[in-house]
């Protein structure tokens, strides 16, 4: 049973573009939702986290939207750059292990 | 400042064979955690040690045996590889279990041929 559904699983925007990426929880448990960023070859790495007590969150170029009665949250990427080229995992959990979505490997083209 | 350190982060494994992955933190963080990854299926929780001397099973235990040597080593090894253990296995660790960030190793790439 997956616990995290993501969409989509690839995305290419161009350089300047918003890409967008969505993720949907079950468990109501749930009270960290963290986003991370893999490079190739890398290991993931936190990007940006919220908590429920907030419906958006803004760290420089990134953003999070979250909507707690749909149980739903999602990456914002403004001026998105070919550097921000990787694939990125939403994930969730509470007093437990973290649960990852599938990943969107995301393509930025000047 | 070195985080998590893998070892090995390459190996090739013949059907049958066994081996151990060892993962060591420095960050004197409490929980520690073992993820495969494989194309499409994200990142899947092997086994998990909330704290030392404790080991919990994840969502795809089978095949996998951990030891969680002291605070800083958590190993994890496979009995006898199957091609079906083709993956890129991380180490992950974190200061509590749950709603806190975990902090990422680079990753072994194992290959069961």
């Amino acid at each position: 049973q997956q616990q995290v559904k993501q969409s989509p699983q690839s995305l290419i925007v161009q350089k300047g573009g918003i890409p967008i990426i969505n993720c949907a929880y079950e468990n109501t448990a749930f009270d960290y939702f963290p986003w991370y960023q893999q490079f190739p070859g890398k290991g993931p790495a936190l990007l940006i986290a919220i908590r429920p007590d907030v419906s958006e969150k803004k760290e420089g170029r990134f953003t999070i939207s979250f909507n707690k009665s749909a149980k739903q949250f999602s990456l914002h990427i403004m001026d998105s750059q070919p550097g921000d080229s990787a694939t990125y995992f939403c994930a969730a959990s509470s007093f437990s292990p973290l649960v990852f979505g599938k990943g969107t490997r995301l393509s930025v083209i000047a | 400042n070195a985080g998590v350190t893998q070892t090995p982060k390459f190996q090739v494994l013949k059907t049958g064979q066994s081996m151990t992955l060892q993962c060591a933190q420095d960050m004197n963080h409490n929980s520690m955690y073992w993820y495969r990854q494989d194309p499409g299926m994200g990142l899947r929780l092997i086994y998990y040690s909330a704290s030392e001397g404790t080991t919990d099973k994840g969502e795809v235990p089978n095949g996998y045996n951990v030891s969680r040597l002291n605070k800083r080593e958590f190993s994890l090894r496979l009995e006898s590889a199957a091609p079906s253990q083709t993956s890129v296995y991380f180490c992950a660790s974190s200061d509590g279990t749950g709603g806190i960030e975990a902090f990422f190793g680079q990753g072994t790439r194992l290959t069961v041929v």
